[in-house]
């Protein structure tokens, strides 16, 4: 059990660019769930996968977003045409069903 | 809908002494409740939960919380704080969102944890 990775740890961008994260969950967990988490704040849940379907997106999920999970194992998470208010720790975690959910180390994104 | 209240933005400890950090939910049915510990720059750790039976449950690093039905309550305690306990800790709630009921954590706005030498 090697824990949630996520990639990159930190990443800085201009305003407009394209970023893309990703998180390789647990071994064998079925479940991964992205969150954000603004200074000051809780963590909010943004979307969740259960194998490779998307059940759930929160409404903070604006157009500019988009997550994947090809093949069940690790999840993607794109957010196009980044603006200054996407800065944040984005965190992803995974579970098995019904079981606690990990944590990885999360990605800092500041937009210039 | 659920929510968790922290009350405490940031408390400030002597190394040493006991600690009790509060949590209050809200959360119509039986509620599955979690304490989180996040270092700067770090993701989070978690450090217990409540699922059901016993109301008082032990964790990782000599923490332990007690859930209390009546008052909506999840505080979580130590008796002797050390200095590697700063952090920011967060109670969770675990809901359900949407018509196929995926799982979701509602956190509380998190308590930062200061100690004094």
């Amino acid at each position: 059990d090697t824990g949630v990775s996520q990639d990159p740890r930190h990443k800085i961008t201009k305003r407009g660019q394209n970023v893309t994260f990703r998180c390789d969950p647990i071994s064998e967990h079925n479940r991964l769930y992205w969150y954000r988490q603004t200074l000051g704040q809780g963590p909010e849940f943004l979307t969740y996968f259960q194998n490779e379907a998307q059940l759930e997106k929160s409404r903070l999920l604006s157009d500019r977003f988009s997550a994947e999970r090809p093949k069940g194992s690790f999840s993607t998470l794109e957010i196009q045409r980044t603006e200054q208010g996407d800065s944040a720790m984005y965190l992803c975690a995974s579970s098995r069903r019904g079981t606690t959910q990990y944590f990885g180390p999360g990605t800092r994104l500041t937009v210039l | 809908a659920q929510s968790v209240t922290q009350p405490d933005i940031h408390i400030t400890v002597s190394e040493g002494a006991s600690l009790e950090l509060r949590c209050n939910y809200s959360y119509g049915a039986t509620p599955y409740l979690f304490w989180y510990v996040q270092s700067p720059g770090q993701g989070l750790q978690l450090l217990l939960k409540y699922f059901s039976g016993d109301t008082l449950v032990q964790g990782i690093k000599g923490f332990e919380a007690e859930f209390k039905r009546s008052q909506s309550s999840f505080n979580l305690r130590k008796p002797s704080v050390h200095w590697s306990d700063a952090a920011e800790y967060f109670c969770a709630v675990e809901g359900y969102v949407g018509i196929q009921g995926a799982q979701k954590l509602v956190f509380g706005q998190g308590t930062r944890l200061t100690i004094n030498p």
